[in-house]
Formats: structure tokens, C-alpha cells, sequence
């Protein structure tokens, strides 16, 4: 079975300043896909950004951007010009190639203070 | 494009009472999910359909938990009888086939 570990619960970053949230996963597979997804007060997972396992090159959308590194297991996120729109709980996820059930972390609390 | 529709947003009720929330998926998406999530905790899958088969129900507490996706679209999720610890938010998601899936906002339940 597949495991996802976060472990920063809390982190909190002045407004414009750069974060990263740290993630690491277990599995035996070698094809899969890993994800963060963003939960604000209003409870709505939002899809991130997403990284298929296969591909050497790091996703990136707009200010958000990861770290993959496969053989270690770890797949950061980093936030950069944060706003306070940032706000929020992030997620990082996993799911195998070809089925899109995910496995979930316990989260991080991310707070843009002004 | 509409989203994920759930429904209630919230909810209260006694132990050992039953509950019923209602998920509709976005449009043409085959695939369906339930998540628990617990207060300081990750989602995690109760029951995956595909179209109205079960896919993976394999973390769903059948004694308790029945879920149902009539005509491969809506879904009901049940909860009979409710125990204090089925206090969670419960999330439902959509998704074509090996795709991103999209969310609902979620019924937030306490049981009491």
C-alpha cells in the first residue's frame, strides 16, 4: 500500500516571500502520479499542480512549482510571490498510473501573513 | 461547467441515527468517489464506482456505510446507525477516465 507523509502541520510565510512544503511517499510501483492540491476554509479540494512520475522534468504552474526527486521520494511544492489568497490546507497526494484514487497526506496549514 | 454538487452542507444529528448525503458528479464523468475526512487528517476513499459498479469499496465500514450510484450518475452515501467517531467532512469527487478528479464542497457531519 501506498503512504504519503507530510511533515510540516504548520507553516506560515510573509506575504511575497517564497515557501516550500516538504512530501514524501512510499510505493513499489514505478508509473503513478503525485499531486497538492489546496483546501481553503470553504472545504473545495483545488488541483494544484500534478507530476506524472515518468517525466525527468519538474511541473510547474505559474507560481507554483515542485520538486521531484523519484529516487528519493520526495515531492516538494514550492509557492513563490505568495499571496494571501494562499491561504489554506495543501494536500499532496498519490495515485497509481491508470486509476485516479488518491492517497492522501495529513496536510499542512499554510498561513500568508500581511 | 457546472462542479461536483453535494448536498447537505452540513448536518447534525444524534448517534445512532441515519444519514443520507447526495452527491451530483460533473457531467459525462464516469468515474465516482466518496472521501472521509476526519478533522486533522488527509481524505481517505471510502468507495470508488465506475459508471454504477464498484470499483474499490474496500475501506468502506459496510456494517454502517452503503453507498449507491443509480443510473451511473448520482450517488448516495448512507450512514446507519451513525456513531460519534463518523464525525467528518465527506467529500465527493468526479473524473473521466485517468484524469484529474474535481470536488465537491463537502457535507460536514456531527454526529452528538
Amino acid at each position: 500500500a501506498q503512504t504519503v507523509t507530510q511533515s510540516q502541520p504548520e507553516m506560515s510565510v510573509q506575504e511575497a516571500e517564497t515557501v516550500t512544503l516538504s512530501c514524501t511517499y512510499d510505493t513499489s510501483e514505478n508509473n503513478y502520479y503525485l499531486f497538492w492540491y489546496k483546501q481553503p476554509p470553504s472545504r473545495q479540494m483545488i488541483l494544484v499542480i500534478r507530476q506524472e512520475a515518468y517525466k525527468q522534468q519538474n511541473a510547474t504552474e505559474n507560481r507554483f512549482s515542485v520538486n521531484f526527486q523519484k529516487a528519493a521520494k520526495s515531492f516538494s511544492l514550492k509557492i513563490s510571490d505568495s499571496q494571501l489568497g494562499d491561504t489554506a490546507m495543501y494536500f499532496c497526494a498519490f495515485a497509481n498510473f491508470g486509476n485516479e484514487k488518491l492517497t492522501f497526506g495529513t496536510g499542512t496549514r499554510l498561513t500568508i501573513i500581511p | 461547467e457546472a462542479g461536483v454538487a453535494q448536498s447537505p452542507r452540513y448536518k447534525i444529528i444524534e448517534k445512532r441515527q441515519s444519514v443520507a448525503f447526495w452527491c451530483n458528479p460533473i457531467s459525462g464523468h464516469a468515474t465516482l468517489y466518496w472521501y472521509q475526512q476526519i478533522l486533522g487528517q488527509g481524505p481517505k476513499l471510502l468507495i470508488q464506482f465506475q459508471n454504477n459498479g464498484v470499483v474499490d469499496d474496500s475501506q468502506l465500514p459496510k456494517d454502517r456505510f452503503s453507498a449507491e450510484r443509480l443510473k451511473g450518475v448520482d450517488s448516495t452515501l448512507k450512514i446507519q446507525p451513525a456513531k460519534l467517531e463518523d464525525s467528518a467532512v465527506y467529500l465527493c469527487a468526479s473524473s473521466l477516465e485517468y484524469t484529474e478528479a474535481f470536488f465537491g464542497q463537502g457535507t460536514r457531519l456531527t454526529v452528538v
